[in-house]
């Protein structure tokens, strides 16, 4: 089982809908969990962290997360264009972050 | 100031030249990494620095060797490289790594790197 786990999408969200990507993870140690955001060519933006269970949310963005279930995800309302991207869930192990390969979101104009 | 820097943005390089890769942050953060991403891949760590000690070296080929002069410095210096070793190099920083709950990681912009 690999460590943070993604769907490689790509999901396609039509504009103004809620996006809905999520994450799972295998170490039961975890405890700080990051959401990422990687435009083509640009390097990986910090959008959210999480570090305790349920819901964080910051604009238009809600990460949730399930210890229990080893499950994170991330909510995008009202969904734009500009939120096109790769999206990368990263879980803390020790003193490195593990990235998932990452899930490709296409907002449909 | 939340900005990592990083220059140059992008190198080309033959495999027989010597050059570094340079990176700085004035947040006062006390841990610094080398990632290293390909194409369509997520970014794979190279080097971890705490407090300007080398702390993670995974298992990265001499080829490649960091340096971290200050607290707000970090430099890849690179020799002898292979066309494969052509990627984005991004340094990242955070407060401090031992306090696992405050490991929030910032990247820098990167630097493209191409091996002739």
């Amino acid at each position: 089982q690999k460590e943070v786990e993604q769907n490689s999408g790509p999901l396609s969200v039509p504009e103004g809908a809620i996006a809905s990507l999520n994450c799972t993870y295998s170490d039961q140690g975890s405890q700080s969990f990051f959401w990422y955001r990687q435009y083509s060519g640009k390097s990986p933006e910090l959008i959210m962290f999480i570090y305790s269970n349920g819901d964080k949310e910051d604009g238009r963005f809600t990460a949730q997360l399930n210890k229990a279930s080893q499950y994170v995800s991330l909510l995008i309302r009202d969904s734009q264009p500009s939120d096109s991207a790769t999206y990368l869930c990263a879980v803390n192990r020790d003193d490195k972050i593990i990235f998932g390969k990452g899930t490709r979101l296409h907002i449909l104009p | 100031d939340t900005e990592v820097t990083q220059t140059p943005k992008h190198l080309v390089m033959g495999m027989t030249n010597k050059k570094s890769l340079k990176c700085e942050q004035h947040m006062g953060h006390r841990a610094m990494y080398w990632y290293k991403q390909k194409a369509k891949k997520p970014p794979e760590l190279m080097f971890v620095y705490s407090y300007e000690k080398l702390s993670i070296n995974e298992s990265v080929p001499s080829r490649f060797s960091p340096e971290c002069p200050n607290s707000s410095l970090l430099n890849l210096h690179l020799h002898a490289l292979q066309p494969e070793d052509s990627a984005l190099y991004l340094c990242a920083s955070s407060q401090d790594r031992v306090r696992v709950v405050y490991n929030e990681q910032f990247f820098g912009p990167g630097t493209r790197l191409t091996v002739l």
